[in-house]
């Protein structure tokens, strides 16, 4: 079975203040792990699809990694404005699911 | 292009009333999905319709029913809600076919079972 588990749960930001938040998986064969940005009373938001090691995707102050067994998501300078919920989700194949880890609570604070 | 549109947002229901949530997309997607978020439980997966004419359990099935009636439009039904039904439900799509397999998020539906 496949497990996605997002650490830490929350994270609070001084902004300006550079972190990164972890999704590690357990998957018999990813081809894709994906980051969204999930914003109070909204749906998620896609953000960015990885699908091999080494592979690193930008937009804006956001950075995403990935290995073989984790992707970190980079956030260079935040601003209160980057303050969401961020999940990753990870891609296997059949049926075209995806699973979802539980997410990172951020909020960057002035 | 409004993307994906879920309808109701907020929804409050008695115990053992029935109702469908809709959903529908205009991207040409093939795929569609519905999936609940309850807190600290993260998105769950009810059922899924890989394309047209098709659908299939996911983790959460029981006590849910879906129809894909078109490839634009996929719905959810509780046909007795129950309070452990109590959640934001969230209708996704996905471009399969393409290479793509990331899925696209409509607003969600609040519903509160009493």
């Amino acid at each position: 079975e496949d497990q996605v588990t997002q650490s830490p749960e929350a994270l609070r930001l001084q902004e300006g203040e550079s972190s990164s938040l972890n999704c590690s998986y357990t998957v018999s064969g990813l081809r894709g792990l994906f980051w969204y940005r999930q914003d109070p009373g909204k749906g998620p938001e896609f953000l960015f699809t990885l699908y091999s090691a080494g592979e690193e995707k930008e937009k804006e102050r956001l950075k995403a990694t990935l290995t073989k067994k984790e992707s970190f998501l980079h956030i260079t300078a935040p601003k209160p404005e980057d303050s969401a919920t961020y999940l990753c989700a990870v891609y296997t194949g059949g049926g075209n699911k995806l699973t979802f880890g539980t997410g990172t609570q951020l909020k960057v604070e002035l | 292009n409004a993307g994906v549109t879920q309808t109701p947002k907020f929804q409050v229901l008695k115990t053992g009333q029935s109702m469908t949530l809709q959903c529908a997309q205009d991207m040409n997607h093939n795929s569609m999905y519905w999936y609940r978020q309850d807190p600290g439980m993260g998105l769950r997966l009810i059922y899924y319709s890989a394309s047209e004419g098709t659908t299939d359990k996911g983790e959460v099935p029981n006590g849910y029913n879906v129809s894909r009636l078109n490839k634009r439009e996929f719905s959810l039904r509780l046909e007795s809600a129950a309070p452990s039904q109590t959640s934001v439900y969230f209708c996704a799509s996905t471009p399969v076919g393409s290479g793509s397999y990331e899925q696209y998020f409509g607003p969600g539906t609040r519903l509160t079972v009493t």
